[in-house]
């Protein structure tokens, strides 16, 4: 597609429930990202793809959130057994090139996928 | 780790009135800076970047940003604002050998007509 889709756009879960969002990136884009942003805040990094490699891992807060992209392109996000403080919109944004070691680019995000929890 | 501010977090202007956003970050090496809007409803979308060279880049509708290294800065311009201009307006530092990218809290910008 023309640009970064992502789905649901919005989810409404009930305490303890597992959620699953689903990122399509630009097609043909190496890197993919996923952020949170919470009320009020800033982005925040969870986690970088770079095609198939989960080559970052750090932002994501506990180990109830997954992530993966097993072909290179589409991506899900799995949160389980949801907490109320889970409740934010996950943006998936994409490159066109690798990040790092010297590389970067612009990130091409979604629309985001707003997650409350009840 | 880095981090980003942005010390206006709601400025209204009229129409015509000049803009200046405020960015500085902490981290000491190589830096590529960005800034994003987001307009009522839509996705963030860049509206300028730094990698290298100028330290004046100029983005898309009219704005401009200028990066100064010892202030560790990276404040957004634009001459003349348009109530089109109300939106989320976030600075962002990729450090050169990283991956991540760091986002401020974002400035919310209201232009009156």
């Amino acid at each position: 597609g023309a640009g970064v889709s992502q789905s649901p756009r919005y989810k409404v879960a009930k305490r303890g429930q597992d959620v699953a969002l689903r990122c399509d990136p630009i097609s043909g884009h190496v890197s993919l990202f996923w952020y949170q942003q919470a009320l009020g805040q800033g982005p925040e990094f969870l986690t970088y793809f770079q095609n198939e490699a989960q080559l970052d891992k750090s932002g994501l807060p506990s180990d109830r959130f997954f992530a993966e992209r097993p072909e290179g392109s589409v991506s899900t996000l799995k949160i389980q057994r949801t907490q109320q403080e889970d409740s934010a919109v996950y943006l998936c944004a994409s490159s066109l090139v690798g990040v790092g070691g010297g590389n970067t680019g612009e990130l091409f995000f979604g629309e985001g996928s707003r997650l409350t929890v009840l | 780790a880095q981090s980003v501010s942005q010390h206006n977090h709601h400025v209204i202007l009229s129409e015509a009135a000049s803009l200046e956003l405020g960015c500085n970050y902490s981290y000491g090496g190589t830096v590529n800076l960005f800034w994003y809007v987001q307009y009522p409803g839509q996705h963030l979308q860049l509206l300028l970047k730094y990698f290298s060279g100028d330290p004046l880049v100029k983005g898309i509708k009219g704005f401009e940003a200028e990066f100064i290294k010892s202030k560790f800065s990276f404040n957004l311009r634009k001459p003349s604002v348009q109530w089109s201009d109300t939106a989320e307006y976030f600075c962002a530092v990729n450090a050169n050998t990283g991956n991540q990218f760091y986002f401020g809290t974002g400035t919310s910008l209201t232009v009156i007509p």
